[in-house]
């Protein structure tokens, strides 16, 4: 089986970073994607890492490290409109079904 | 281009009732996936289809939900004698391969069942 760990919330303020930790363990590993989700709305795509290391993309970044089952999403100057769920998910090797966590809601305030 | 798209957006359903939501992934997709939701949690693999062929529906939580996808493209979900613990947000996603570096998934917006 797999699970998958990260926080349940997070409260931030607007301008600020914050750190979004995620922990797997997994039978079979062939990449971890970071999803955004607004109340209501569909999971919109963010990031894939299926190597070691830091993947910057504008204010968001994804790092990985697969020998410790861990991944973070770094948000910079935060905005209002980051507050939504962050989902981390992993891709087993076999097959190709997304297992996720339970989502980090994260509220950004003025 | 377009997303993928779901229908109808919200449904309301009496137990027992039997219902079908319905999917249109990316044009040219092979791959699609249906995710069950439900509030507060992070979505539950359903099924996968690659083109027209089931190929895991392991996460189906019972012989009442069935999933068909008949010409590789639009996909059906149907439950039948739908109950209350039914009650969730159905999920669609769709990517462009089986596997190589197009596995990302894109996600319509979903169905929101709400069995009474």
């Amino acid at each position: 089986g797999q699970n998958i760990d990260q926080p349940t919330e997070m409260t931030a303020t607007e301008g600020a970073i914050v750190q979004i930790n995620c922990t797997y363990q997994t039978s079979g590993f062939n990449g971890l994607f970071w999803y955004q989700q607004h109340a209501g709305e569909a999971p919109t795509f963010l990031s894939y890492n299926v190597l070691d290391g830091l993947e910057e993309k504008g204010r968001f970044s994804s790092f990985l490290s697969r020998s410790k089952g861990y991944s973070y999403l770094l948000l910079k100057e935060l905005q209002m409109k980051d507050s939504a769920s962050y989902l981390c998910a992993v891709l087993k090797a076999a097959g190709n079904k997304l297992t996720f966590g339970g989502g980090t809601r994260v509220l950004v305030k003025p | 281009g377009a997303g993928v798209s779901q229908s109808p957006r919200y449904k309301v359903a009496k137990r027992g009732q039997d219902v079908a939501l319905r999917c249109d992934p990316i044009s040219g997709h092979v791959s699609l996936f249906w995710y069950q939701q439900a509030l507060g949690q992070g979505p539950e693999f359903l099924t996968y289809f690659q083109n027209e062929a089931q190929l895991d529906k392991s996460g189906l939580p019972s012989d009442r939900f069935f999933a068909e996808r008949p010409e590789g493209s639009v996909s059906t979900l149907k439950i039948q004698r739908t109950q209350q613990e039914d009650s969730a947000v159905y999920l669609c996603a769709s990517s462009a391969l089986a596997g190589g570096v197009k596995v990302t998934q894109y996600f319509g917006p979903g169905t929101r069942l709400l069995v009474l």
